[in-house]
């Protein structure tokens, strides 16, 4: 049994570029999440699927932010037009959710640099 | 608004010894507690959870602690390893009729390092 899995790890950009991660969860696992993690603090939550419906968006997700899980397996989080604010790890988790408890395995994080 | 805190930036202990990390919340719907441990460059590592209905949970080297009245969890090491030395974050989240919301709310973590 694979982990979470995330490509690339790293992605430079110039300020006023699109870019796209992938995220590729534990086979089986019905949710997906994404979170982002900026120096100095914890994981801040940004959306989550439940097979491919998109159940949760966090304020911070700007228009310029959308992501998708089409077949309910991998999922992809592209940021539009990207700024030096978007500079951050960004993270992936999948769960096998089955009830009342919920717990979330991460994948490595791609961290992105906006120049 | 910091619904989960973890008010110590650093913690630093000798080998063999016990590690005491501390976390806070504020939300009281929150029912499902978690710890995770973070190296550099790689996402955060599943160590131990505890629900609402329990007040300890121990696997191997680590315990979690959840006092509900005073909205307070912690995680003991013993004893504590070099390769224990690590950033440990608390998570909280909540359930509705059964149902887990999802999303996890972080404390801001705890540089630990153990020392030989």
């Amino acid at each position: 049994d694979t982990g979470v899995s995330q490509d690339p790890r790293h992605k430079i950009t110039k300020r006023g570029q699109n870019v796209t991660f992938r995220c590729d969860p534990i086979s089986e696992h019905n949710r997906l999440y994404w979170y982002r993690q900026t120096l100095g603090q914890g994981p801040e939550f940004l959306t989550y699927f439940q097979n491919e419906a998109q159940l949760e968006k966090s304020r911070l997700l700007s228009d310029r932010f959308s992501a998708e899980r089409p077949k309910g397996s991998f999922s992809t989080l592209e940021i539009q037009r990207t700024e030096q604010g978007d500079s951050a790890m960004y993270l992936c988790a999948s769960s096998s959710w089955g009830g009342s408890t919920d717990t979330q395995y991460f994948g490595p994080g791609t961290r992105l640099t906006v120049l | 608004d910091q619904q989960v805190k973890q008010n110590s930036p650093s913690l630093s202990v000798q080998e063999g010894r016990i590690s005491i990390l501390n976390c806070d919340y504020t939300n009281s719907m929150f029912d499902y507690f978690l710890w995770y441990k973070k190296y550099p460059a790689e996402g955060p590592t599943f160590l131990i959870s505890i629900s609402s209905i329990k007040d300890k949970n121990e696997d191997g080297r680590f315990t979690v602690f959840l006092n509900k009245s005073a909205k307070h969890l912690s995680l003991h090491i013993v004893p504590s390893q070099p390769g224990d030395s690590a950033v440990y974050f608390c998570a909280a989240s909540a359930t509705a009729g059964g149902t887990s919301y999802g999303k996890l709310t972080f404390g801001q973590g705890t540089i630990l390092t153990v020392h030989p």
